[in-house]
């Protein structure tokens, strides 16, 4: 089974559109993280968040925000006003005990933002 | 501030060949992990070393090895070189082994003709 989902493979929006990008994970252990990573068409990995399962608090970054629901197992990601710069394969990430917290990754979101 | 440092940033080799992937990580950084990322595909962890020691292993291939020398810089040698193996390599760096804290290379494109 897959610890990670991110069921949207690709999405497409205009520019200026707020787009979420859905991640849903599964893990057993009570102490865990996650991670969101931007990956643009250079190939870098940049991070962009991590957070651990006792903070459940949202998180707003400039025009990236993050919702995250220990009840639904989700860790959301909103772009507010999206660019063309904003456009990369984003990819969810979960670290936990039992996976000796080695990154689990999901299979990532492609976002295109048209101008 | 410094960053961690992979080079070379692209290599080409032809199938059969050997290569060597080099990782210098931040300073004060002890522990080094290795991963590959296929066309389209997610990163996959190979490897990780901290204090000059393998402390994790993932999918790396048998024809692959990795060490970690004294400086702490890391190198991932790939022998018999297969098509398949065309990939992004990233190297990333942490404390302690703590992975949850690691920062990540740029990355090696590592080409197979």
């Amino acid at each position: 089974a897959q610890k990670v989902t991110q069921a949207q493979t690709e999405i497409s929006v205009v520019e200026k559109e707020d787009v979420t990008l859905d991640c849903v994970y599964e893990t057993r252990d009570t102490t865990y993280y996650l991670f969101w990573y931007k990956q643009p068409p250079s190939g870098e990995l940049v991070f962009l968040i991590r957070r651990n399962s006792f903070d459940e608090q949202n998180e707003i970054s400039g025009r990236y925000s993050w919702n995250f629901q220990k009840s639904t197992s989700s860790f959301n990601f909103t772009i507010t006003a999206s660019q063309v710069v904003d456009s990369a394969v984003y990819f969810c990430a979960l670290s936990e005990a039992e996976s000796n917290y080695q990154l689990i990754w999901g299979a990532g979101t492609k976002l295109i933002i048209k101008p | 501030a410094a960053g961690v440092i992979q080079s070379p940033r692209h290599l080409i080799k032809e199938k059969r060949e050997t290569a060597t992937l080099k990782c210098y990580p931040i300073p004060r950084h002890d522990t080094v992990y290795w991963y590959q990322q296929g066309p389209g595909q997610d990163p996959q962890f190979l490897i990780s070393f901290y204090e000059k020691m393998q402390s994790d292993k993932g999918s790396i291939p048998d024809r692959f090895s990795a060490q970690q020398f004294s400086d702490y810089h890391s190198e991932l040698n790939m022998s018999s070189l297969e098509l398949g193996d065309s990939a992004l390599y990233f190297c990333a760096s942490s404390l302690r082994d703590r992975v949850t804290e690691a920062f990540f290379g740029q990355g090696t494109r590592l080409t197979v003709v």
